[in-house]
């Protein structure tokens, strides 16, 4: 079973400081892993996603998040934050089976609202 | 950029009463999900749909909710008699093959039974 845990419920940085958000996942098997953003009243958008190349993964809005397999980690970073980070993030993961045909159901974290200060 | 799109935004129903979420998911996609967020929760995964079959269904999918594509377009969410806890905002997905490809999230319908 899979399972994902984000460490911190709310985190608070002021503008061009840096963001940390945390991820730890739970997989028996190799996982696909996914950074989504959600701003209010909208839905989920993908900011990235590690699906077995390289380890570190760069996304939109100058995000990037490690995979790192010793720590079971995909922590989302972010040098300067900017007053439009401010949403709801999610930590998300799926099996990659060996064939890549998993029906691959998500399993999301329980989301990290972020606040940027001015 | 395609979209998955979903309809109505906002629902407001009565306890005991049928509705129907509608979705229409990007045109080449195969696989499509539905998923909620009950307010101040986590996502949760309800359904996988593929090849016109369910394909996976969580515990909350009971025999309340049902799925459907009738028409190869759209994919539709059924929730056969609402209770008070089935408020919450639904999400539709699609993907187009390998779970690498990533997924596409509609902007979702907010239901709130009353």
């Amino acid at each position: 079973a899979q399972s994902v845990t984000q460490l911190g419920s709310h985190v608070s940085v002021s503008e061009g400081a840096l963001v940390l958000l945390r991820c730890n996942y739970s997989s028996s098997v190799p996982p696909y892993l996914f950074w989504y953003v959600q701003y209010p009243n909208q839905g989920l958008q993908l900011l990235l996603k590690y699906t077995s190349a390289a380890t570190l993964v760069k996304g939109i809005n100058g995000f990037e998040a490690e995979f790192k397999k010793s720590e079971t980690s995909f922590h989302l970073t972010k040098p300067s934050a900017h007053m439009s980070d401010a949403a709801e993030y999610f930590c998300a993961v799926t099996e990659a089976n060996a064939g890549g045909t998993s029906y691959g159901k998500l399993t999301f974290g329980q989301g990290t609202i972020l606040t940027v200060h001015p | 950029e395609p979209e998955v799109t979903q309809t109505p935004s906002h629902q407001v129903t009565q306890m005991g009463q049928e509705v129907i979420l509608r979705c229409v998911p990007i045109s080449n996609h195969l696989y499509f999900y539905w998923y909620r967020q009950i307010l101040g929760q986590k996502v949760e995964f309800l359904v996988s749909f593929y090849n016109n079959e369910i394909s996976e269904k969580s515990e909350i999918f009971d025999d309340q909710f049902s799925v459907e594509r009738p028409d190869g377009s759209n994919f539709t969410l059924k929730i056969r008699s609402t209770k008070l806890e089935d408020s919450a905002m639904y999400f539709c997905a699609s993907r187009l093959g390998r779970a690498n490809y990533g997924y596409t999230f509609g902007s979702g319908t907010r239901l709130t039974v009353v």
